[in-house]
């Protein structure tokens, strides 16, 4: 079974642009859930997606948002970026049922100029 | 708010010792999960703690939760190289599928 997927790998932009990123999860997943990594404030919990509805949001600005597709694949976007927004940006599916391990993609490493 | 706080930050251990990696979360939480991180890779699942007193085990490594004391432990038994990464504890708050991270403990074993 496939992985969870996420694209770009790597994306180079500059402030004030914005970007999409995108995160296929694991077939049968419909749980999407995304994060932000850096060194300094370590993995912080974006939101997560279930069924096209955001459930779960964190406390990060209006500038980032997201949604889910009704094939589960989930695209979150940051407006007006800012030079802080640099990170990697981890999704994570999971299967709705038993132990609810969420499995993680590779990232999507966006640099902000 | 929750917070989630791992210590000790940085572990330096030589082979063949063991040690333990703690977990302390600050609000009632029902599920909690330890990850491991290889440099520029992403998170892999390693136990997920569903109850009091639950421990899990693989390999070398040994996950226990109490919950009464909003604390997990992560040890770890005759360390070998191949166990240097990030390791992280993460908590889902009460009835929700929002995740709290500890900082991770970066692991070193050395040869």
């Amino acid at each position: 079974k496939a992985g969870v997927t996420q694209t770009p790998r790597y994306l180079i932009k500059t402030r004030g642009q914005q970007v999409t990123l995108s995160c296929s999860p694991i077939s049968g997943h419909r749980s999407v859930s995304w994060y932000q990594q850096t060194p300094g404030q370590g993995l912080q919990f974006l939101f997560e997606y279930f069924s096209e509805t955001q459930r779960n949001k964190g406390n990060f600005p209006g500038r980032f948002s997201g949604r889910q597709f009704s094939n589960s694949r989930s695209e979150m976007n940051v407006s007006t970026l800012e030079l802080g927004d640099s990170a990697l940006y981890l999704c994570a599916s999971r299967l709705t049922s038993g132990t609810d391990t969420q499995y993680f993609g590779p990232g999507t490493r966006l640099t902000v100029l | 708010e929750l917070k989630v706080e791992q210590n000790p930050l940085f572990l330096s251990m030589q082979e063949g010792k063991n040690y333990t990696i703690y977990c302390n979360y600050s609000t009632t939480s029902d599920r909690l999960y330890w990850y491991r991180q290889d440099p520029g890779k992403s998170l892999e699942s390693l136990f997920v703690l569903l109850s009091n007193g639950a421990v899990k085990q693989e390999g070398r490594l040994m996950a226990s939760l109490d919950t009464k004391a909003r604390l997990s432990t992560l040890h770890i038994t005759a360390a070998v190289h191949d166990l240097s990464a990030t390791y992280f504890c993460a908590v889902a708050l009460s009835g929700t599928y929002k995740y709290i991270f500890g900082t991770g403990t970066r692991l070193k074993v050395l040869a």
